[in-house]
């Protein structure tokens, strides 16, 4: 099966750094990725799609310049949390989609993020 | 507007039958899906229903109607690692998933 890495799977950081998150789809290519966040006990938030060469769209309420997603090619996309806070900490998971139009979304194992 | 329900937890013992339901509401729909999530990893895929009926997958179905605005999960003879947040969402007209809270089903032996 398709199978979606993410990178690293948990990084502690201080607050006001900046993380850099990557997703990799590893056996297919990803026209479109996607990345979500995910507070404990709720369930996952879409953040912002990604189609490979052109520029993320974000959902409402997320700003865009401090989740900077870059797709540069059709197996990796990058989320950086730029200028980190506590709150930011979070369970961020990639998934990543083969083709435009309905295709199963394969999910990344996810990335813990601790801010302190 | 769009909206997708489903209960915040629930309780079955081990080796009986659960069943999870999920309701939405949508304008575009291009099925529902069904995702099973342990604690602190991504969600792994389920199953997959776009026509009305049940679909079996060994100890796990899917059962939808559209004009309902219905889903549920049957969870079969229950095991410990069946603990786990079920996780539905439909997918909207433009090929978006839109996620339900998720059901925290606890598993007693």
């Amino acid at each position: 099966g398709a199978v979606v890495s993410q990178h690293p799977s948990w990084v502690i950081c201080k607050s006001g750094t900046s993380v850099k998150i990557e997703c990799r789809s590893l056996d297919f290519q990803a026209t479109t990725m996607f990345w979500y966040r995910q507070f404990p006990k709720q369930s996952l938030m879409l953040m912002a799609t990604s189609n490979e060469g052109s520029k993320a769209t974000y959902e409402q309420g997320v700003e865009k310049d401090k989740f900077l997603i870059n797709h540069a090619s059709l197996t990796l996309s990058t989320l950086t949390v730029t200028s980190a806070h506590p709150e930011d900490s979070s369970f961020y998971i990639c998934s990543a989609r083969e083709g435009q139009g309905f295709h199963e979304q394969y999910f990344g194992p996810g990335t813990r993020l601790t801010v302190t | 507007g769009q909206n997708i329900d489903q209960p915040t937890e629930m309780t079955a013992t081990e080796g009986a039958i659960v069943q999870i339901n999920c309701t939405y509401q949508t304008s575009g729909f291009n099925g529902l899906f069904w995702y099973q999530q342990h604690a602190g990893e991504a969600p792994t895929f389920l199953s997959y229903n776009v026509l009305d009926g049940l679909e079996e997958k060994g100890r796990f179905s899917s059962f939808l109607s559209r004009s309902k605005g219905y889903s549920y999960l049957l969870l079969k003879e229950l095991q410990m690692k069946d603990s786990a947040s079920y996780l539905c969402a439909f997918m909207d007209s433009n090929y978006q998933l839109i996620w339900g809270a998720g059901t925290k089903l606890i598993i007693k032996p």
